[in-house]
């Protein structure tokens, strides 16, 4: 089954501290993208990070990296110098093809990380 | 350049209405996905449109559609409502059909949905 699995439900990471979220998948697809939003409590979903199943190196942004251990099937987020604006809720999701081989923007997505950032 | 806009934001409806929902993509953008969020269900797929055509859809009862229109712009409409719809109801923007598994999606902001 494909599916994304975030075993966190919640964290706190102090102000200035780097915090690592947890995200595994499963997929028997070669080819996948593998993307981490943001949703604070307004709703809506940003957009942080992208890494596809072939990048061969960690996606980074900013103070946005990807572990990206393929074998394992992970692809954590780590958010360094965490700041008060990074509380929210992170969501990691996962694209793939559709079963016929042909295209999709489908996501899916795990159940999410509420990270509170303490002063 | 203009994020996605969805309308209208917060919507209230009666058990047994139908509603309908609006997502303009991003100016060039030409696939648009719809999600539901709920707390108890988490985010779900609804449908996708390339080209004013519905390339994929998620598991929801016939209730639930939507349309493409020839400018992206998105509608998805909801008929006999039930309190269970309640949700945020999510709308994605793409610039190109998934051929390739490796560019971003942008939210809009939802429509927050309550059936009362």
């Amino acid at each position: 089954a494909q599916k994304i699995t975030q075993t966190q439900p919640g964290m706190f990471v102090q102000e200035k501290e780097a915090v690592t979220l947890d995200c595994t998948y499963d997929t028997s697809d070669q080819s996948y993208g593998l993307f981490w939003y943001k949703q604070p409590s307004s709703g809506e979903m940003i957009f942080l990070i992208y890494q596809g199943s072939y990048d061969e190196q960690n996606a980074t942004e900013g103070r946005y990296s990807l572990n990206f251990q393929k074998a394992r099937k992970s692809a954590n987020l780590v958010i360094s110098a965490s700041q008060l604006g990074d509380s929210a809720m992170y969501f990691c999701a996962m694209r793939l093809k559709m079963n016929y081989g042909g295209a999709t923007n489908k996501l899916i997505f795990g159940t999410g990380t509420l990270l509170a950032v303490q002063p | 350049k203009a994020g996605v806009t969805q309308t209208p934001r917060y919507l209230i409806k009666t058990r047994g209405q139908q509603v309908t929902l609006s997502c303009s993509p991003i100016s060039g953008h030409r696939s648009v996905s719809w999600y539901q969020q709920t707390p108890g269900q988490g985010l779900q797929f609804l449908f996708e449109y390339f080209s004013e055509t519905q390339r994929n859809k998620g598991n929801f009862p016939g209730r639930f559609s939507g349309r493409q229109f020839s400018n992206s712009r998105s509608e998805m409409n909801v008929s006999t409502l039930e309190l269970g719809d309640s949700a945020l109801y999510l709308c994605a923007s793409s610039p190109l059909e998934g051929e390739r598994v490796g560019y971003e999606q942008y939210f809009g902001p939802g429509t927050r949905l309550t059936v009362t």
